[in-house]
């Protein structure tokens, strides 16, 4: 089994849905990233938590919502998607600062 | 802020023919540095990393030294493969130790 399995693979979507996408990992690690891919642009940081209880922005949280229900479970949500969300999407999880990260096989979005 | 700038692609090679994908850093204090690698339909895994000056990561044939004078984490292989074909993500880990920072990526088309 993967160390951090992500559902769906492919999502289509229309404008103005609320969607979910969720995250799942067995390396036992605190800390759990949502992270989203653009062409061009690399991987920007959606949101973050160290623990259960902590949550934080990250760099292009505007749009979307977490929620962390267990230490291996971290859910991604947008409300309400619009077309600029269309993105592959990642989950991570990693051991500590300056440790590597374990990503996920990614989520491929398309809001139309 | 923090960020990393690495040499655009795409980057087209023979095999067996040398790689250097350039990467350099802002950054405040020591980070570690990283190289990922996502092969087609993958998530990102970690290549190699290197966590204060003068480190050299190696992997798989890959090495890249952390040079602080220059601010640069270049990646090298002597001799590449087709299976090395896939996109080269330089990263950082933030001072706060919160997350990784990463460049937009290089895409590497190796044929045979």
């Amino acid at each position: 089994d993967a160390d951090v399995t992500q559902t769906p693979r492919n999502r289509i979507t229309k404008t103005g849905k609320r969607i979910m996408l969720e995250c799942s990992q067995t390396k036992g690690h605190d800390r759990m990233y949502w992270y989203r891919q653009d062409p061009g642009l690399g991987l920007r940081l959606i949101y973050y938590s160290f623990d259960v209880k902590d949550i934080n922005k990250g760099e292009i949280s505007d749009g979307y919502s977490v929620s962390r229900q267990a230490q291996a479970k971290f859910s991604l949500s947008l409300e309400s998607a619009i077309p600029n969300q269309t993105a592959l999407y990642f989950c991570a999880t990693g051991g500590g600062a300056g440790e590597k990260l374990f990503f996920g096989s990614g989520t491929q979005l398309s809001v139309l | 802020g923090d960020s990393v700038t690495q040499m655009e692609g795409p980057v087209t090679l023979s095999e067996e023919a040398f790689l250097t994908i350039n990467c350099t850093y802002t950054a405040t204090g020591y980070p570690s540095l990283f190289w990922y690698v996502q092969y087609p339909g993958e998530g990102l895994q970690l290549l190699l990393k290197a966590t204060k000056a003068d480190d050299k990561g190696s992997n798989k044939g890959f090495e890249a030294t952390y040079r602080k004078e220059t601010t640069s984490f270049h990646l090298e292989k002597g001799s590449v493969q087709v299976s090395d074909s896939a996109v080269y993500f330089c990263a950082l880990s933030d001072q706060a130790g919160t997350a990784l920072i990463f460049g937009k990526g290089t895409t590497l088309s190796v044929s045979s």
